[in-house]
């Protein structure tokens, strides 16, 4: 099993950067495809973005391939997410969310998301 | 706008059987498998089936997921209050990547 602990709220101004933590345990990051999915309040789930473990790239969605950069730990199995020039419709809960290939890659198992507030 | 097309709401009766619709097209669910997830008020979401339909261990065989061509359905008999919940349909899109349906609210009347 898979757990995934993400790091705690945030809050910035507009123009800032905000980086997000996501901790996995009971397996290795290198067994792991890590992606980012934001929810904003009263909204559906966006994808953002992710390790393609099969592939050993990383894939953006488009409306954040300027902004986002996500790195990986893996002496420490954390996953991190860092999103630039932030707007205030970027206040949204951020979740890391993770799957295995047994699974088809699907994402089982979920942090417990991260709220970040954009406000000047 | 989704790339992936939910009805907004559904609803049922408790121990009806209900059925969830995601509606794409030959770029992401007639090409890749359909995942399903379920949201409650407040927490992450919880994936419900995955590979079209799959169950993940644990989750109630009163979950199921089927596929055809462009569109994915997910059906839950014997509705139960704790179904009450939020549904999002995904799959990969070979021009996008990961996409998400807009979500269902499933309300148990």
């Amino acid at each position: 099993q898979v757990q995934v602990v993400q790091s705690g709220a945030e809050v910035r101004k507009p123009g800032a950067s905000v980086k997000v933590s996501c901790k996995v345990s009971g397996y290795t990051l290198t067994y792991l495809s890590i992606h980012w999915v934001r929810q904003v309040p009263g909204k559906g789930l966006e994808w953002m973005g992710g390790f393609d473990r099969e592939d050993g790239e990383k894939v953006f969605a488009q409306n954040f391939l300027a902004r986002l950069t996500m790195t990986e730990d893996t002496l420490t199995d954390t996953a991190y997410m860092e999103l630039s020039s932030l707007r205030s419709g970027d206040s949204a809960m951020y979740y890391c969310a993770t799957g295995l290939y047994s699974s088809g890659w699907a994402f089982a198992f979920w942090g417990q998301g991260t709220l970040v507030t954009v406000s000047s | 706008q989704s790339m992936l097309t939910q009805p907004p709401s559904a609803s049922g009766a408790p121990g009806q059987r209900v059925s969830i619709s995601c509606s794409g097209s030959s770029s992401n669910i007639a090409s890749n498998t359909v995942n399903w997830y379920q949201q409650l008020p407040g927490t992450a979401p919880k994936l419900l089936i995955y590979s079209d339909t799959q169950r993940p261990s644990g989750v109630s065989d009163r979950f199921s997921g089927s596929k055809s061509g462009t569109s994915a359905s997910l059906a839950i008999s014997g509705l139960q209050s704790a179904d009450e919940s939020d549904y999002y349909c995904a799959t990969w899109d070979d021009n996008l990547g990961w996409v998400f349906g807009g979500g269902t609210r499933l309300t148990v009347l």
